[in-house]
């Protein structure tokens, strides 16, 4: 099982500051299967970014996704008062059965 | 507008049972693929189950294999999640969510299952 780990834990930045938050994974993941969710406390995750690099529908194009292999890269250009969140990344791998992964999550606090 | 309705958490003892139920509206439920994930207070997302759109097809987590079984009925636009022999640890917010290319697309906002005597 491949496992993800995020970091840093926690990141603390202002609004208008550019946020970097690292998911890395101990195998090899196939770039169509790596995705970051946001979510707010009390509410359920949404999906920011899938393929490693596509914004989902309704998705600010400060938000920005990268990498490959073992290494993916979540970017927020220019915070705005409602990133502040936790975010994960997951991952999904079909071998011989279908499996998906998430990250512990980075909290986003001012 | 795709809606997602989770129902049927509740607080059982350790070795109880619940079904959950997820309600799915806008969207042609038949042509996707469902899942469950579920979040313990303070613990990462964990993915629990998944179901293909014709049903035909599930796979369980290990961590729930054998106790849990995910199926749908798609006449009804409704997936479940029968969880038998809880355990403390299955404590969580279960989540249903809609899968496309192994990522969750939409998820409703979940269902509280406490386990304790």
């Amino acid at each position: 099982e491949i496992v993800l780990t995020q970091s840093p834990g926690t990141l603390s930045l202002s609004p208008g500051e550019r946020a970097t938050l690292s998911c890395r994974a101990s195998q090899s993941v196939r770039t169509n299967y790596l995705a970051w969710y946001q979510q707010k406390v009390g509410q359920p995750p949404r999906l920011l970014i899938y393929a490693a690099s596509i914004r989902a529908t309704g998705i600010p194009d400060r938000f920005s996704g990268s990498g490959s292999g073992t290494d993916f890269t979540l970017t927020i250009s220019r915070l705005e008062p409602e990133d502040f969140a936790v975010y994960y990344c997951q991952q999904f791998g079909d071998g011989n059965s279908p499996r998906y992964s998430f990250g512990q999550g980075t909290n986003l606090e001012i | 507008e795709v809606h997602l309705l989770e129902s049927g958490g509740d607080l059982v003892q350790p070795g109880g049972s619940l079904k959950l139920s997820c309600a799915a509206s806008g969207f042609t439920f038949i042509s996707y693929t469902m899942s469950w994930i579920r979040q313990a207070p303070g613990k990462r997302l964990e993915w629990v189950a998944v179901i293909s759109g014709s049903g035909d097809t599930t796979y369980h987590a290990d961590s729930v294999k054998g106790r849990f079984i995910i199926y749908r009925d798609n006449s009804a636009n409704t997936v479940y999640l029968h969880t038998s022999s809880l355990r403390a640890d299955d404590a969580a917010v279960y989540y249903c969510a809609r899968v496309l290319n192994g990522h969750f697309e939409y998820w409703g906002r979940g269902t509280l299952v406490s386990v304790s005597s």
